[in-house]
């Protein structure tokens, strides 16, 4: 069964600051990974994709690594700002299995706070 | 392109009634996943259908149902509503069953 770990649970810097976020899987099985942000009472924002045979993805002031073999995943965000105080998860999709039962699943790790003040 | 659309935004129902929540894809995509969001137990995977078939399904009693419609909007079904089904219901959508998937805004169901 896959597992997903986000440390830190919570982070709060200054404005400015560039910061990693941390993700750690237990099945390197997987198809894709996804980042995202979620605003308070909000959708999820898809941030970045990163298929299983990518090591890196960016995005503006974002970039995202993964490494398959070690199951982690990171994010990291540059001159952040105010604006970018959100909950960031993280979710694996499973490598489609041969009795077609993984399809579309998503599993998310518990996400990690973001604060960052002005 | 519009995004995800999820009607309605917030519900209100009581213990035993039941609920359906509507989810209409991006235009073009053909698979469509739902997932419930909770404090304690954060994002869990409900089902996902591709045209029209379900093809997974997580780990819920069998009171959570869902259909998909041949222009590939999808429906959820929740019947005799517990106050444990209090909780943020979020649509996704993606081309395919393995491509990057859109979230709606979600519908916010609360039971009393």
């Amino acid at each position: 069964k896959q597992e997903v770990t986000q440390i830190p649970a919570a982070l709060s810097v200054p404005e400015g600051e560039n910061l990693v976020l941390n993700c750690s899987f237990t099945d390197s099985a997987i198809y894709n990974l996804q980042w995202f942000r979620q605003d308070p009472g909000k959708g999820l924002t898809s941030l970045l994709l990163i298929q299983s045979s990518q090591r890196e993805q960016t995005s503006g002031r974002l970039n995202a690594s993964l490494d398959k073999s070690s199951g982690r995943s990171t994010l990291y965000i540059a001159a952040s700002q105010p604006g970018d105080s959100a909950t960031y998860l993280c979710a694996v999709r499973p490598r489609p299995n041969a009795g077609g039962t993984s399809y579309g699943k998503l599993t998310f790790g518990q996400g990690t706070i973001l604060t960052v003040h002005p | 392109k519009a995004g995800v659309t999820q009607t309605p935004r917030y519900l209100i129902k009581t213990r035993g009634q039941q609920v359906t929540l509507s989810c209409s894809p991006i235009s073009g995509h053909r698979s469509v996943s739902w997932y419930q969001q909770t404090p304690g137990q954060g994002l869990q995977f409900l089902f996902e259908y591709f045209s029209e078939t379900q093809r997974n399904k997580g780990n819920f009693p069998g009171r959570f149902s869902g259909r998909q419609f041949s222009n590939s909007r999808s429906e959820m079904n929740v019947s005799t509503l517990e106050l444990g089904d209090s909780a943020l219901y979020l649509c996704a959508s993606s081309l395919n069953e393995v491509y990057e998937q859109y979230f709606g805004p979600g519908t916010r169901l609360t039971v009393t």
